[in-house]
């Protein structure tokens, strides 16, 4: 079974400074899907980044970007130029590629605080 | 907005009860998912249906039971409530082909057990 990984469970960015978010997982499987999930206080789950494995090219989403590196199985996220608006928990989720087997597995989550 | 439906968005109840947590998926997924959040926890996979066939579980209590109409609607029935089975109750809905592989949430049924 795949198993993700968040090791912040808090972390905290002055606004406009840069944070990173770590994210590990563990899978015997080649073909899959990386997401990261912000749910505000609103508990709403809102995609924010998606990474297919098979393409070598981190994501970027305007401020938000990732370094995906497949061998170590790692993906963590990096908001740039942190907005109030960024406040939330952030998830780590795995989806397999595999027929069958399409349900997304999350991590723990890390709680992100803007300081203003 | 993302097409995914849940009702009721807030519910209380108590301890013995039995609830229906409904959701609607998005127009032309077949797929529908079930997640359970506890209170400052991840989101715990409890069960899959495609076309109204379950096709994945994962740690759904005995207590509780899933299904999918014709229709694709699917309904949560949570029965036997104890205290900790308060909780955010998630559905999403996504297409079965490779497309870009994300599940669609809807907002949530946030269940209270007194």
């Amino acid at each position: 079974a795949q198993t993700v990984t968040q090791s912040q469970p808090e972390m905290s960015v002055q606004e406009a400074e840069t944070v990173t978010l770590s994210c590990t997982y563990d899978t015997s499987e080649s073909d899959y899907y990386l997401f990261w999930y912000k749910q505000p206080p609103s508990r709403q789950m809102i995609l924010v980044i998606r990474q297919e494995a098979y393409k070598q090219q981190n994501a970027t989403e305007n401020r938000f970007s990732v370094n995906f590196q497949k061998a170590a199985k790692s993906f963590s996220l990096k908001i740039s130029d942190s907005q109030l608006g960024d406040a939330a928990m952030y998830f780590c989720a795995y989806r397999s590629a595999a027929f069958g087997n399409e349900k997304l597995t999350f991590g723990t989550g890390t709680r992100l605080t803007i300081i203003p | 907005d993302s097409g995914v439906t849940q009702t009721p968005k807030h519910l209380i109840t108590a301890t013995g009860q039995r609830v229906t947590l409904r959701c609607s998926p998005r127009s032309g997924d077949l797929s529908v998912y079930w997640y359970q959040q506890s209170l400052d926890q991840g989101l715990q996979f409890l069960i899959q249906y495609y076309n109204g066939e379950e096709r994945a579980k994962g740690n759904i209590l005995e207590r509780f039971s899933a299904q999918q109409f014709p229709d694709l609607h699917s309904e949560l029935n949570l029965s036997s409530l104890e205290l900790g089975d308060s909780a955010l109750y998630f559905c999403a809905s996504s297409a079965l082909d490779r497309g870009t592989g994300e599940l669609f949430f809807g907002e949530g049924s946030r269940l209270t057990v007194l």
